[in-house]
């Protein structure tokens, strides 16, 4: 099936820095989400995207859609301790009743 | 408030029994999936439902069976014949297969022993 590559897989950063991370696939994808999972909690959806090149933010958080589709970003300002969590990018292939595919996820922690 | 509800939280089997997992929204979707999560891994669709009374195999259906005989309703059943079945089960729903957004239940974790 297809696969989706998130790096880095883990970071650690102080509070208060920014966050970058990123999901690549070799195919083209028309949508993007980007959830956020607690551990053991389910994923939240924090952003989707629609279409090539568009950004999106909420709150502290800020999505691109990657030029070629087959990547996507999710950058974090300032960030702060409740940011610890697993961050998963999910990409549709086309709009006509495809599943999503996920990514492995990019665990991030936040040392105060 | 809407939203989907996954019970139990935690569930614990004897190796050899069968056992169902609830998923249940009251979101008005018609789309409904099953995902197995393991430790570090990514999420992986077990089966999905497009439409109340029809469901289609994921990419690990084997070892699992399900139900759509109520738009809010999609059990999983995760039978004997899993070989490895102690997960985190997450359930998930869209408004239909052609929409873009998908939420996620609080999951339920199964241990088998």
């Amino acid at each position: 099936g297809q696969q989706l590559n998130q790096s880095p897989q883990s970071m650690f950063i102080q509070e208060g820095e920014d966050v970058s991370m990123n999901c690549t696939s070799s195919s083209i994808f028309n949508t993007w989400l980007w959830y956020k999972q607690d551990p053991g909690e389910g994923p939240v959806l924090l952003i989707a995207l629609y279409k090539a090149g568009e950004l999106t933010s909420n709150g502290r958080l800020t999505a691109q859609f990657g030029i070629t589709r087959k990547d996507s970003f999710l950058n974090i300002s300032a960030s702060i301790p409740s940011d610890v969590g697993i961050y998963f990018c999910a990409g549709q292939l086309n709009n006509y009743g495809q599943n999503f595919v996920f990514g492995p996820g990019t665990r991030l922690s936040v040392l105060p | 408030d809407g939203g989907i509800t996954q019970s139990p939280k935690y569930l614990f089997r004897k190796e050899g029994q069968n056992v169902t997992l609830s998923c249940e929204q009251n979101l008005n979707h018609d789309a409904m999936y099953w995902y197995r999560q393991d430790p570090g891994q990514g999420l992986r669709l077990i089966y999905y439902s497009q439409i109340v009374n029809d469901f289609q195999k994921g990419d690990i259906a084997e070892g699992y069976s399900v139900s759509r005989e109520k738009k809010e309703s999609f059990p999983l059943t995760v039978t004997s014949a899993q070989k490895n079945p102690t997960a985190f089960y997450l359930c998930a729903s869209r408004l239909s297969s052609w929409a873009y957004e998908q939420y996620f239940g609080p999951g339920t974790r199964l241990t088998v022993t």
